[in-house]
């Protein structure tokens, strides 16, 4: 069974610019979540989305966005772009309300760096 | 509002020592659930075993162990005998259940992590 893939594996953008990130689940999850990875940070949560819904978001500023698919593949969206996005940035997925016990399983990250 | 903090930031042992990497927690749920993930220098975390805040049983999988003491708001890890391809940063992670709603809905709440070297 494949995991949790995410793509690209690295971007480079400059500020103010956009980036796009994104995510499959493993096949018959229903829940993606996502996760900023910065140095010396630890895992923040940014967004939640099951069953095409935003279900909840960390403390993060609107310019972070994102949706999920009806296949439940997500993308996260980082608009204008600063430097202190630079992170690797953490997809999971888990089966959704059918489990209760929220097993998140990630995919290997895509690191962004913002020149 | 949940929080897990592990102290021990970095650890470094030698080949075939015995570790222990602690974790403790605080929520007001009384259902829950903690999580221990490995991250490996390839960035991916890594599952490694799930405990519900209602099954005090301690759990053994080849050298990893897991301590779950309530009473303390602990769960630590252990392994044993460690090789050096258990070098990686550990994680350890919170979470409530679905149905529970509020802030922290749907999310883990992570530690900072500890840094495990081990050294041949």
């Amino acid at each position: 069974e494949a995991g949790v893939t995410q793509s690209p594996t690295h971007l480079i953008k400059t500020r103010g610019q956009q980036a796009t990130l994104r995510c499959s689940p493993i096949s018959g999850h229903t829940s993606v979540y996502w996760y900023q990875q910065a140095l010396g940070l630890g895992l923040q949560f940014l967004l939640w989305y099951d069953e095409g819904e935003e279900r909840n978001r960390g403390n993060f500023p609107p310019r972070f966005s994102g949706r999920q698919f009806p296949n439940y593949s997500s993308e996260l969206n980082v608009n204008a772009l600063e430097l202190e996005d630079s992170a690797l940035y953490l997809c999971a997925s888990s089966p959704g309300w059918d489990s209760p016990y929220n097993e998140q399983f990630f995919g290997p990250g895509t690191r962004l760096t913002v020149l | 509002a949940q929080k897990v903090t592990q102290a021990q930031t970095e650890i470094s042992v030698v080949e075939k020592e015995d570790v222990t990497l602690d974790c403790v927690y605080e929520t007001r749920d009384t259902t829950y659930y903690l999580f221990w993930y490995k991250q490996p220098p390839s960035g991916e975390l890594v599952f490694l075993i799930r405990r519900n805040s209602f099954d005090e049983q301690n759990e053994i999988s080849g050298r990893y162990s897991w301590n779950f003491q309530k009473s303390t708001s602990s769960f630590n890890f252990t392994i044993t005998a460690s090789q050096v391809v258990d070098s990686a940063v550990y994680f350890c992670a919170l979470s409530e259940p679905f149905n529970a709603g509020g802030t922290s809905y749907g999310k883990l709440t992570f530690g900072q992590g500890t840094i495990l070297t081990v050294h041949p």
